[in-house]
């Protein structure tokens, strides 16, 4: 199976601020790399896929790059909304495979 | 706009069953794969089936190998899954979602939360 590893695990940030969130694949997965936002008591929903393509309705203070077996998700400037936790997850192959998770906090 | 309700959750026994099921409305369900995701309490993601649009194509996690059938009925437009065996490792929210393509998830449910104790 892909391991999926993000860092950090929890990061607190004031509003304005860039944030940067890393995962690792194992091994390579091209591209097939999305990211989700969870907020508290919610279901994940889908903010980035194919690493760097932004879904229909997310602001476009998100952004994601990378491929092969590093990529980034990055928030230009921190809102309060979004306190969540994000999590990548690989669809390359077979079973897909989630990071650990990224709480974000607001300072 | 793309609905996706789970129902069947609850408190059983281990070694017990439980039938989830995802009513889905909004979209062409027939022709859409779908999945299984669950989240145990204050942890994190993990994928636990998938089957295709038709029904003829099934994945599992290993977890979930031997003891959860995925299985859809798409004259009702709803998702099952048919959990047996089951532990208090399986202790989770259950999420049904939608695949855009392959193990892509663009809509997810609300989720339902088993809980395997005695």
């Amino acid at each position: 199976d892909i391991q999926m590893t993000q860092s950090p695990s929890t990061l607190s940030a004031s509003v304005g601020d860039r944030v940067t969130i890393t995962c690792r694949a194992s091994q390579s997965i091209s591209t097939w790399l999305a990211w989700y936002q969870q907020k508290p008591g919610k279901a994940p929903k889908l903010l980035i896929y194919k690493a760097s393509n932004l879904q229909s309705g997310v602001p476009s203070r998100f952004s994601g790059s990378g491929s092969g077996t590093e990529f980034t998700l990055t928030i230009s400037s921190l809102q309060p909304d979004d306190l969540a936790t994000y999590y990548c997850q690989q669809y390359n192959i077979y079973p897909m495979t989630f990071g650990q998770g990224t709480k974000v906090e607001i300072k | 706009e793309v609905q996706l309700l789970e129902s069947g959750g609850g408190l059983v026994q281990p070694g017990g069953s439980l039938r989830l099921s995802c009513a889905a409305s909004g979209f062409t369900f027939g022709t859409s794969a779908m999945n299984w995701v669950r989240q145990a309490p204050g942890k994190g993601l993990e994928w636990v089936a998938a089957i295709s649009g038709s029904g003829s194509t099934t994945y599992y996690a290993d977890s979930a190998k031997g003891r959860f059938t995925v299985s859809r009925d798409n004259s009702k437009n709803t998702l099952y899954l048919q959990m047996n065996s089951l532990r208090a490792e399986d202790t989770a929210v259950y999420y049904c979602a939608k695949d855009a393509v392959a193990g892509l998830f663009d809509s997810w449910g609300q989720g339902t939360l088993v809980t395997v104790s005695s």
